[in-house]
Order: C-alpha cells, then structure tokens, then sequence
C-alpha cells in the first residue's frame, strides 16, 4: 500500500494555463520526489526535495516548474503555462517512514496530465 | 550523462518458465539498484532493491548485480500470465536525496 496519494488521478488543462498537482503522504516524511513519464517512454526524474527544501533537480525542471510544501503535510508541484509536450503522467514517490534506508523509493498512483 | 539500458522486448516465455530480465548501467557510482513492475497505465510497483555483487532472492525474484560489468538483472522463476508487466531497472547513487535514473524498461509476456 503506497504510503502517499496523489490528487487529481486526471488533469486535463488548456494549453498555457497553470496545473498544480499534488502528492498527499500518509504519514510524516521528510523526502519527496516527482517523476513524469511522458506516454510510451521512460520515467523521467524532476526534482527531489528533503526538509522543505530542492536536494536535486533534473534539466527537464526549468522555470516553468516549482515545488512547494504550502501546509507542511501536501507536497505540490505546479506547472506554468502548460505545453501540449508536459501531457505524461506524472508521480510522486518517497521512501517508507521509518525504513533503515532512504534509497528506496515508492511511488504514489500518480496523475495523468492531458494538455489541449 | 547517466544510462541505463535494458532491452525492450517484449520478452515472451511460457507460463512455469524462468524470465531473464538485463540491464546495464554507465554510472560507475551507481550504488543501489531497483527493480519495479509497471502494468499499463499504472505507477510503478518495486520488486527488488540490491546493493552489493552477487545474488537476492526474494521469493521467486533473484536480483543479480556484477558492479565490475556494470550490470544488473532480474530472474522470474516459475513465471504466472499475472507477471506479465513491463519491468523497469533504475539506479542511482548512494547519496540521500538523489534521483532514480531509469531504464525503458523491459515488457514481459507470460502466456498460459
């Protein structure tokens, strides 16, 4: 049972306009990471963040991306003036709280962005 | 720039059979190394971690790593239709924090 949730399962968004997603832990967790996978291709990493802060982030992660922690708990990712080229599905994952190792990352159900 | 290739397939073997999933990495500092499952249109599920030469089994998975040949694999023993997925290799760095980089991943047809 993944231990993070993603909201909305289905994004569909006009061309230009702003997305927001969001990852949604169950419990306390300090790491957090967003992925995208773009349809038939492979899972693409985006950005890490640690203790509220970006740890690392990809080339694909430019101006148009930011990430925040608005309330402490949900991890969000907003999109800036979308392109048809940022349709994919995009996921959050983390590690397990309280797992001796950090490495592991699970993946939350993720959300499928359609942009028009 | 930081690889990871596996061979697409599809890799098709009848149901009981044993499944031999590749991958090779570039990253000689590659240090921990995962294998997920991913059905179509559904987030990726892990299978295996390993982090040191050599076999791990868990259950009908063994992960194999040779770090001096760069390559890491996966064998699926007695493989049921239900394993039929596509199998994805990632690596990544020991350090916290620091991103998965991903294979294309490796489609896998068990046929009863």
């Amino acid at each position: 049972e993944p231990e993070v949730t993603q909201t909305p399962s289905h994004q569909v968004t006009q061309m230009g306009q702003e997305v927001i997603l969001r990852c949604v832990p169950i419990s306390n967790h300090l790491y957090f990471y967003w992925y995208r996978q773009i349809l038939g291709q492979k899972v693409e990493f985006l950005v890490s963040f640690y203790n509220n802060e970006i740890s690392e982030k990809s080339e694909i992660f430019d101006d148009q991306f930011s990430v925040e922690r608005p309330d402490g708990s949900n991890f969000t990712l907003k999109i800036r003036s979308t392109k048809l080229e940022d349709s994919a599905m995009y996921f959050c994952a983390s590690p397990h709280v309280g797992e001796a190792t950090t490495d592991t990352q699970y993946f939350g159900p993720g959300t499928r962005l359609t942009v028009l | 720039q930081k690889e990871v290739e596996q061979n697409s397939g599809p890799l098709s073997v009848p149901e009981g059979a044993i499944a031999s999933l590749n991958c090779t990495y570039s990253d000689r500092g590659s240090q921990s190394f995962f294998w997920y499952r991913q059905y179509s249109g559904k987030s990726p599920e892990l299978i295996m971690s390993i982090y040191s030469n050599g076999d791990k089994e868990d259950g009908r998975f063994t992960a194999q790593l040779n770090k001096a040949s760069q390559y890491v694999s996966l064998l699926i023993r007695d493989s049921q239709p239900s394993d039929s997925a596509t199998y994805l290799c990632a690596v990544k760095t020991n350090q916290a924090g620091t991103a998965l980089i991903f294979g294309k991943g490796t489609t896998l047809s068990v046929s009863s």
